[in-house]
């Protein structure tokens, strides 16, 4: 099955810095790459998903992009602001009746102002 | 008005007991799920649903029974609660299984003690 690896675990910046979370996935067949938003006590939001037809997506401060080769995918948070700070999910997801996303194991963004 | 909502918030209870934990969706979407997260927020699927019918059910223990009375509803009843039970669960909904995002509910923080 789907194993995907996300790293690294912690990241700590300051505010008006950049941060990069990556995930890889194990399994090729997989199509559909989404990112959620945990804030605390919180539900996961859906903030970006990118499918792999597409390189890169981009909304605002934040853009996704994936290498299908390499099996890697990438969220990039420019000019990072407090409320960004929040556990962050990659996922992913091979569609069809087995098309459940399965997660990564999560990054705990700190913006530090 | 909330998409996907779950009862109870939170439950606190004996092991050994049985609890029920509900969840609606207003959405029109024909997949649920119901995830457990962790102490260390890992987000692992335990069911799936598409239109009442059992898709994916993991290796979890018999003692949890998913239960879709229609689409827009998927119940979770646990018999014999354990220490181990002790977690978040959040039931979550797409519109068809496959390359999709997932709404989560707000979760349901069950502590067995």
């Amino acid at each position: 099955g789907e194993n995907v690896e996300q790293h690294p675990s912690t990241l700590s910046v300051q505010e008006g810095d950049s941060a990069v979370i990556k995930c890889t996935y194990s399994d090729s067949a997989s199509n559909y790459f989404p990112w959620y938003k945990q804030e605390l006590g919180k539900r996961p939001q859906l903030i970006i998903d990118i499918r792999s037809n597409v390189g890169e997506k981009k909304d605002q401060r934040i853009a996704v992009t994936l290498n299908k080769t390499a099996k890697h995918f990438s969220l990039h948070i420019t000019e990072t602001q407090p409320e960004d700070s929040a556990v962050y999910f990659c996922a992913a997801s091979r569609g069809g009746s087995q098309g459940n996303l399965i997660f990564g194991k999560g990054t705990k963004l700190s913006v530090k102002p | 008005d909330t998409a996907v909502s779950q009862t109870p918030k939170y439950l606190v209870t004996q092991m050994g007991n049985d609890k029920s934990i509900k969840c609606e969706q207003n959405l029109g979407h024909d997949t649920m799920y119901w995830y457990k997260q962790d102490s260390k927020k890992f987000l692992k699927i335990m069911f799936s649903y598409n239109n009442k019918e059992l898709i994916i059910n993991e290796t979890v223990p018999n003692r949890f029974s998913p239960k879709s009375p229609d689409k827009a509803h998927l119940n979770l009843h646990i018999n014999s609660l354990e220490l181990g039970d002790s977690a978040v669960y959040f039931c979550a909904s797409s519109p068809r299984t496959g390359v999709y995002g997932y709404t989560f509910g707000s979760g349901t923080r069950l502590t067995v003690v």
